[in-house]
């Protein structure tokens, strides 16, 4: 069966210091990956997808990168965060419809 | 790009009640529509899910609801339970592997014991 990994669970930082949040899925192959954040007590914002190794659309201008360097390992990173980063992000994979989430990461920037 | 739309914001039933949250979209081309649950602090889950060649789905105590020409579908839950108590999106997307799935704003219900 398909899982999603996704870490660290928490996380604070500085203003200004770099992030690196990864994930990985097993059990498939090709999958679409994402990355969402999600302020507190707020929606669900699309932040990147990912249909393939080193493709990347980006939905919304940010502070923000992603990277695909394996087929099943997707990466979230900033090189300098802002305190307007700080939020839930979570990581979700698909093969045809429909999102499976990570456990997500809980972000402070202070 | 699609739009959706979920009222209410907050819904708040005495258990055994039922509860419905509904949303809009916009793109007509829109054909697969997820209902999630999302607990304080854990990841959203999918509970069920509807495509456009169907107009209603039923799982126990939860139903969807989709009304292509008018746009909107619903999330009716029956016999509410106190571990209903939730953040519930809604989200409609293309139905392809390729298609991402806008998501509605959320519904927190609460149900009193």
């Amino acid at each position: 069966s398909q899982t999603i990994h996704q870490w660290p669970a928490t996380l604070v930082q500085p203003v200004g210091s770099p992030l690196s949040l990864e994930c990985t899925v097993e059990g498939t192959s090709n999958p679409n990956l994402y990355w969402y954040r999600q302020a507190a007590g707020r929606g669900l914002q699309l932040l990147f997808y990912s249909v393939g190794i080193g493709q990347i659309s980006s939905e919304v201008p940010q502070n923000l990168s992603a990277s695909r360097p394996q087929d099943r390992q997707f990466i979230l990173s900033s090189k300098k965060l802002l305190l307007s980063d700080s939020g839930f992000y979570l990581c979700a994979w698909s093969v045809q419809v429909g999102n499976t989430f990570g456990s997500g990461t809980r972000l402070t920037v202070v | 790009g699609e739009n959706v739309e979920q009222h209410p914001s907050t819904l708040s039933v005495q258990e055994g009640d039922s509860a419905v949250i509904k949303c809009t979209y916009s793109d007509s081309a829109s054909n697969y529509f997820p209902w999630y649950k999302q607990e304080l602090g854990k990841r959203p889950q999918l509970i069920i899910d509807i495509r456009s060649n169907v107009g209603e789905k039923k799982d126990q105590r939860i139903a969807v609801t989709l009304n292509k020409t008018a746009k909107h579908f619903s999330l009716h839950i029956t016999e509410t339970q106190p571990e209903d108590s939730a953040v519930y999106f809604c989200a409609a997307s293309l139905g392809s592997g390729y298609s991402t799935l806008t998501f509605g704003k959320g519904t927190m219900l609460l149900v009193s014991p």
